[in-house]
C-alpha cells in the first residue's frame, strides 16, 4: 500500500517555464488536495479535489490549475513559473467514516530561479 | 481570519522537561483538530486527531491534547521531553464550512530540546 506519490522529489525551473507536479493515491479516496509550505506561514491550501471531475479553489490558486480526471490522480500544473512559487509542495488525501483522515505525500521541493 | 493561532514561533524546553504548544481555533462550531509533527527535511506526520468523543486525545510518542470547547483551545502536551522530539509541530484544523474536506494549519512552532 503507497498511500499518496508525489513526484518529483526536487525540480529546478527557469522563470517562466512550465510544470506538473504529480500526486497519485491507491487508497480510493474521493478528496484530495494540494498545499504549499513557506517558512513561517505553515501549510496554506491551493486547490482541492471532493471527487473526479470537481475541483475548488483553495486559499492561493493563483498560478496554479488542476484537473481530476480519475479518482487516483490529482496532479498541480504551474503555467508560468515564478520566484514567488519557490516553496515545498504536499499532496493529501482524505478518508472518510471509520477511515477519517488526511495521508500526506512525501512533497516536491520546488526552486524556480 | 485566521482560524488556527498557534502560540509561540519557538519554544525551548530541557531535556526532561514538560512539553506545552498551545494551539486555539475560532470557529463557532467545533472543528476537528490536529496536531502534525514534522523533522527537517520530511513530510508531515501526524501526532494525534480529535474529532468527537472524549476531549483528551493520546497520540503517538507520548503526546496528547485536550480538547477545550469554552476556551477554543487545542494544546499540545507531553510530560517529559526527548531530544528526538525537536522538530516543527502544526496544529491544524477542518472547518465544518469546508465539510471537513480540507485542512487549515497554524504558521508552526519551532520546538527546540537541549540537554
Amino acid at each position: 500500500n503507497a498511500g499518496v506519490t508525489q513526484t518529483p522529489k526536487f525540480q529546478v525551473l527557469k522563470t517562466g517555464q512550465s510544470m506538473t507536479l504529480q500526486c497519485a493515491q491507491d487508497m480510493n479516496h474521493e478528496y484530495m488536495s494540494w498545499y504549499r509550505q513557506d517558512p513561517g506561514m505553515g501549510l496554506r491550501l491551493i486547490h482541492y479535489s471532493v471527487g473526479a471531475g470537481i475541483t475548488d479553489q483553495g486559499e492561493v490558486p493563483n498560478g496554479y490549475n488542476v484537473s481530476r480526471s480519475t479518482t487516483e490522480d490529482f496532479p498541480l500544473r504551474l503555467l508560468s513559473a515564478a520566484p514567488s512559487q519557490t516553496s515545498v509542495y504536499f499532496c493529501a488525501s482524505k478518508g472518510t467514516g471509520r477511515h477519517y483522515g488526511y495521508t500526506f505525500g512525501s512533497g516536491t521541493r520546488l526552486t524556480v530561479v | 481570519a485566521q482560524s488556527v493561532t498557534q502560540l509561540g514561533s519557538h519554544v525551548s524546553v530541557s531535556e526532561g522537561a514538560l512539553v506545552l504548544l498551545r494551539c486555539n481555533y475560532s470557529s463557532s462550531v467545533p472543528p476537528y483538530l490536529f496536531w502534525y509533527v514534522q523533522y527537517p527535511n520530511q513530510g508531515l506526520q501526524l501526532l494525534l486527531k480529535y474529532t468527537t468523543g472524549a476531549t483528551l486525545v493520546k497520540g503517538i510518542n507520548g503526546f496528547e491534547a485536550e480538547f477545550k470547547k469554552s476556551e477554543t483551545s487545542f494544546h499540545l502536551t507531553k510530560p517529559s521531553a526527548h531530544m528526538s522530539d525537536a522538530a516543527e509541530y502544526f496544529c491544524a484544523v477542518s472547518l465544518p464550512s469546508s465539510g471537513y474536506s480540507t485542512l487549515t494549519f497554524g504558521k508552526g512552532t519551532m520546538l527546540l530540546v537541549s540537554p
